[in-house]
């Protein structure tokens, strides 16, 4: 168990309305992900953290923007939510040292929004 | 760029028997990893297993085996002895900068009694 929980697990919401997800860790680990799935699709990085408040864009980061002011804390907002954005998102941290000298991600259980 | 291709989008295997989900990757890095994550239907990402670049032998991880053929750049997870607890996504990823991971599509695995 990786200590990664993700708030909230579900969420319906509309067009143009800001939506915030948590990601939080309880192991003090420097690098933080965020990540969003679409059917036909493996997983894209919408941004990432490697400290607090050190925070940079992943592949698919239009319309998205993060916040880390703690290290066990990582906020994905959607600053005005659209169709589109409708995703399952998964946070994960990267541990150091699990994996040969690479560091291997674990993730959280996920977040279903739908945008409607 | 670096790239991963599964080029199987599905399969369906016998239970008891072994089977192979097929990984290319695509880099011009010397020094690479890459990652196997099962995703059950229940939604989690699992990490399965893990394979470096400079690592003389395949990796191993209980009923999960790597079989890593550098010069043909393919990573192919075999399950030996599949269970019906096997049914489900399987994505291989591949280490980029910053310790971000880049993901192939995924091959779903169903298990038939």
């Amino acid at each position: 168990d990786a200590g990664i929980t993700q708030s909230p697990r579900h969420k319906v919401t509309e067009t143009g309305t800001p939506v915030t997800l948590r990601c939080h860790q309880t192991e003090n680990h420097r690098y933080m992900y965020w990540y969003r799935q679409d059917p036909g699709h493996g997983l894209r990085l919408i941004h990432y953290s490697y400290g607090v408040k050190d925070t940079d864009k992943g592949e698919v980061s239009d319309g998205y923007s993060v916040s880390r002011s703690k290290t066990e804390d990582f906020l994905l907002t959607l600053e005005s939510a659209t169709s589109s954005q409708t995703s399952v998102y998964f946070c994960a941290i990267s541990v150091p040292g699990t994996s040969g000298n690479t560091d291997t991600q674990y993730f959280g259980p996920g977040t279903r929004l739908t945008v409607l | 760029a670096q790239k991963i291709t599964q080029t199987q989008p599905g399969m369906f295997v016998q239970e008891k028997e072994a089977v192979t989900l097929d990984c290319t990757y695509d880099t011009s890095d010397p020094s690479y990893g890459l990652f196997w994550y099962k995703q059950p239907s229940s939604g989690e990402m699992i990490f399965l297993i893990y394979q470096g670049s400079y690592d003389q032998q395949n990796a191993t991880e209980g009923r999960y085996s790597l079989n890593f053929q550098k010069a043909r750049k393919s990573a192919n997870l075999v399950i030996s002895a599949s269970q019906l607890g096997d049914s489900a996504m399987y994505f291989c990823a591949m280490e980029g900068s910053n310790y971000q991971l880049i993901w192939g599509a995924g091959t779903k695995l169903i298990i038939k009694p």
